[in-house]
């Protein structure tokens, strides 16, 4: 079975560009989550969806982030622009059901630098 | 921001030691998971715990559970060194529908 796939896997850019991540979920896993993880730090989360609904997305800065979730499969996360606090990994994990209840799977996230 | 604080921040061992970590929790919760990340697997789910659930056991990991004291503990036994890794609890408190990640405790087996 294939895990969550993220691309890309590093990305570097300057401040004030834009920047999106792509995250693929192991098939039939209807929810899916984006974090994201500072160095020495737990992942925290941005948005959660069930199915194409982003039911809790309370944590995202809506000001410069925004996620799409189109056909209830693929997701993207958007940064515009980025700024230099946004270099951190941003996880993509699913799961099979709610959160507390069942395991969630983690891609192997996206390594963001701002310069 | 984070419910959960792992102890130690840092632990170093010898192979074949066994190594002990928890979990410190705010709320009350339904469940209790652990999850470790190493640079070469990323984030693994290793064990979920029920708030109902006293202890619960997979393979050489021990994980107790203390809801009276909103806290978690996670035992490895005779540890290896492919066990370095950070390790993470994460709660899932009352009405929220999500999990919220501690700080992690970085372990370093030494061969």
């Amino acid at each position: 079975e294939a895990g969550v796939v993220q691309s890309p896997r590093y990305k570097i850019i300057e401040k004030k560009q834009p920047v999106a991540f792509w995250c693929n979920p192991i098939s039939g896993h209807n929810t899916l989550y984006w974090y994201l993880q500072n160095l020495g730090q737990g992942p925290e989360l941005l948005i959660r969806y069930e199915n194409e609904e982003a039911v809790d997305d309370s944590q995202l800065p809506k000001d410069r982030f925004s996620a799409e979730r189109l056909k209830g499969v693929d997701s993207t996360l958007k940064i515009q622009p980025a700024e230099l606090g946004d270099s951190a990994v941003y996880l993509c994990a699913s799961s099979s059901g709610l959160a507390g209840d069942y395991e969630q799977y983690f891609g192997p996230g996206t390594r963001l630098t701002v310069t | 921001s984070q419910q959960g604080e792992e102890d130690p921040q840092a632990l170093s061992i010898q192979e074949g030691e066994n190594a002990t970590m928890n979990c410190s929790y705010k709320t009350s919760i339904n469940n209790l998971q652990w999850y470790r990340q190493n640079s070469g697997r990323g984030l693994v789910h290793l064990i979920l715990i029920r708030s109902n659930e006293r202890e619960k056991h997979s393979g050489r990991l021990r994980v107790t559970l203390d809801t009276s004291k909103k806290s978690s503990s996670l035992l490895i036994t005779a540890s290896r060194a492919a066990d370095t890794a950070s390790y993470f609890c994460a709660t899932d408190p009352y009405n929220t529908d999500k999990l919220i990640f501690g700080t992690g405790t970085r372990l370093q087996v030494f061969p």
